[in-house]
This record gives C-alpha cells, structure tokens and sequence, in this order.
C-alpha cells in the first residue's frame, strides 16, 4: 500500500542545535517533496520545494535532502529558535494531471531555551 | 494585502444542517484546493478546481459540494449527508495545476 511517514512523536530539542525531521514513503514515485509548516490553529505555510533531481536544497537555516532510492527527505533546521516550534508537514507531489500533494501527518517540533 | 481568506475561522453546526465555508484569494491564482485535516492525520482532499467554472473531486469528496463561478471564490458546502464534519477544514490555491499551494487560515467546523 501507499504510505507517506513521519514520526509522531514529538522532537525536543535543545535551542542553538540542529533539528533534524525524517518523512518517508513507500510505494509512490513523487516528481517533487515539499515541507510545510504549521502552527496551532493556523494554515500550512510553504518552506521549500525540492524536485526527484534534486539531491540538497537550502534557504537560509533550512536544508531538505531528498534520496529517491531510500524513498526518503531529510528536513532540518540549523541553530534552532524556540519560534521554529511547530508541526512540520512533508507532501510528496506526484503527477496525475494536477499538483496532488499527498501529506504526512507531520512532527511537532519544541525547542526549549 | 494579498493572500487567502477563509471564513469564518470557527463553525457551529447542528445535525442535519448544511454549512458553507468560504475561500478567497486575490494572488489571481487558476488553481484552488479544500483539504481537511483530523488529528493525527495528513490533510487530505476534498474537491480541486483547476479553472473557473470547472472542478474535480478529491479523495473525499463523499458529503461535500463545491463551485468555482468566480476565480477568486471557492466555496464549499458541507452537506447533511456528510457523516462526521468535524474537522479543520483548509482551502489553498496555486498560480497553476502544478505550481505550489498556499493555504488560509482554515475553518474549525464542529458539530453539535
């Protein structure tokens, strides 16, 4: 069966290290991942896209890996601020006509000062 | 300001009754989407719509209706017939059929 992961237990981390979250997949061949982040109550809120020919992506402390022969993306957030806690969601984009994006079901993020 | 507006942000519902949720955006955008999202669970979609006058079902869209008359308004109706409502529901939008979504800020439908 198709199954995207993340771990559902929270990740608690110290401020000033690096976080790293894990999303992987099996049996879909995504043309793109995406990571969101989420706040309580609010919408998702695109961070980076990073396409299936893509190995590494970075935007200022954030960094995606993406390794389509583990079926797996790499997400993580350097010199970490207590304001990066939130649920981060992956979403594999998959092609069918449109941008299907199918989602995990994220991991809660605290960073403790 | 531009962006994506959903109202309103919380919803009451007795049982039997249909509610409307409203999407819209000024980003002029073709695209838009309604996800819902339960707790420990990924969002998962409802209806898309790739263009004015045209839309599609997700993979729930079992209780649920939609239009698209104008590019900038979604809006989705949650029927009767629609067994257990009570979610977090999100509209999203993007520029095209294959470009990024972004989101509002989501309804909080419950039902009583």
């Amino acid at each position: 069966s198709q199954k995207i992961e993340q771990n559902s237990e929270a990740l608690n981390i110290q401020e000033g290290k690096t976080a790293t979250l894990t999303c992987n997949y099996t049996n879909y061949s995504p043309a793109y991942l995406q990571w969101y982040r989420q706040d309580p109550g609010r919408g998702p809120v695109f961070l980076l896209l990073i396409r299936e020919n893509e190995k590494e992506k970075r935007k200022e402390r954030l960094k995606v890996t993406f390794d389509t022969t583990l079926k797996q993306s790499l997400f993580h957030i350097t010199a970490s601020q207590p304001a990066d806690s939130a649920t981060y969601l992956c979403a594999l984009g998959v092609s069918g006509g449109y941008n299907k994006l199918i989602f995990g079901a994220g991991t809660r993020l605290a960073v403790h000062p | 300001d531009g962006g994506i507006t959903q109202s309103p942000k919380y919803l009451f519902r007795k049982e039997g009754q249909n509610v409307t949720l409203s999407c819209e955006q000024n980003l002029n955008h073709d695209a838009m989407y309604w996800y819902r999202q339960d707790p420990g669970q990924g969002l998962r979609l409802i209806y898309y719509s790739q263009i004015v006058n045209d839309f599609q079902k997700g993979d729930i869209a079992e209780g649920y209706s939609v239009s698209r008359e104008k590019k900038e308004s979604f809006p989705l109706t949650v029927t009767s017939a629609q067994k257990n409502p009570t979610a977090f529901y999100l509209c999203a939008s993007s520029l095209g059929a294959a470009d990024t979504q972004y989101f509002g800020p989501g309804t909080r439908l419950t039902v009583l």
